[in-house]
């Protein structure tokens, strides 16, 4: 069965400071691969999406994430956090098309002064 | 162009009352999906509409859950009758060339 592994549930860090949210999964093969980011009182947003192609992947809001198929992770990077980034971050996979999303539990970002 | 829209933002009911939850979805979006965080947990698929057909009802917990899209354009999910368990935050999802566009969900708390 397909999975996303979220380790870190909350992470803190200093406006300023560079950012990185884990994120491995399990799944047969390639699969289609997404982050996404609600903000309280805010429906999912897309920040961004791997299908094929270059493993490092731009987004919005100066969101990238790197697919790495040996150690199956899609782990998300931001160099210099704002304070509008405190969120909550899912990883999340699909089989591509119209397919049902698989979620991670979820990374809630804090972000300090 | 407007987003989802989910209706109620927040409903609290007793337990062995019935719920509905509306989804309007992007105009021309043939795709509709269901999904539900429970506290603490991942959020996890529901079901699948294309245009008013159930494509994949697999997630769907148990028969107290009911979701039509009569006309296939709005979605009524409804918990008849709400257990403790069904607390949590329903989000609809629309698409129609593969992106899903979330709404921003319907807390539901059953005390």
């Amino acid at each position: 069965a397909q999975s996303v592994t979220q380790p870190d549930i909350h992470i803190t860090v200093s406006e300023g400071a560079s950012l990185e949210l884990r994120c491995n999964y399990s799944y047969g093969a390639t699969p289609y691969l997404f982050w996404y980011v609600q903000s309280p009182g805010q429906g999912l947003q897309l920040l961004l999406k791997y299908f094929s192609g270059d493993t490092l992947v731009q987004g919005i809001k100066g969101f990238e994430a790197e697919f790495k198929r040996s150690q199956s992770s899609f782990n998300l990077r931001k160099p210099s956090v704002h304070w509008s980034d405190a969120a909550e971050y899912f990883c999340a996979l699909s089989n591509g098309g119209y397919q049902k999303v698989t979620f991670g539990i979820g990374t809630k970002l804090q972000v300090i002064p | 162009e407007a987003g989802v829209t989910q209706f109620p933002s927040h409903s609290v009911i007793e337990k062995g009352q019935t719920v509905t939850l509306r989804c309007d979805p992007i105009s021309g979006h043939d795709n509709l999906y269901w999904y539900r965080r429970v506290m603490g947990k991942e959020i996890k698929f529901l079901l699948h509409f294309v245009k008013e057909s159930k494509q994949d009802e697999s997630g769907m917990p148990n028969n107290r859950f009911l979701a039509e899209r009569t006309g296939g354009t709005y979605s009524t999910l409804k918990v008849q009758p709400a257990e403790l368990e069904d607390s949590g935050v329903y989000f609809c999802a629309s698409s129609q060339r593969g992106e899903q566009f979330f709404g921003p969900g319907t807390r539901l708390t059953v005390l």
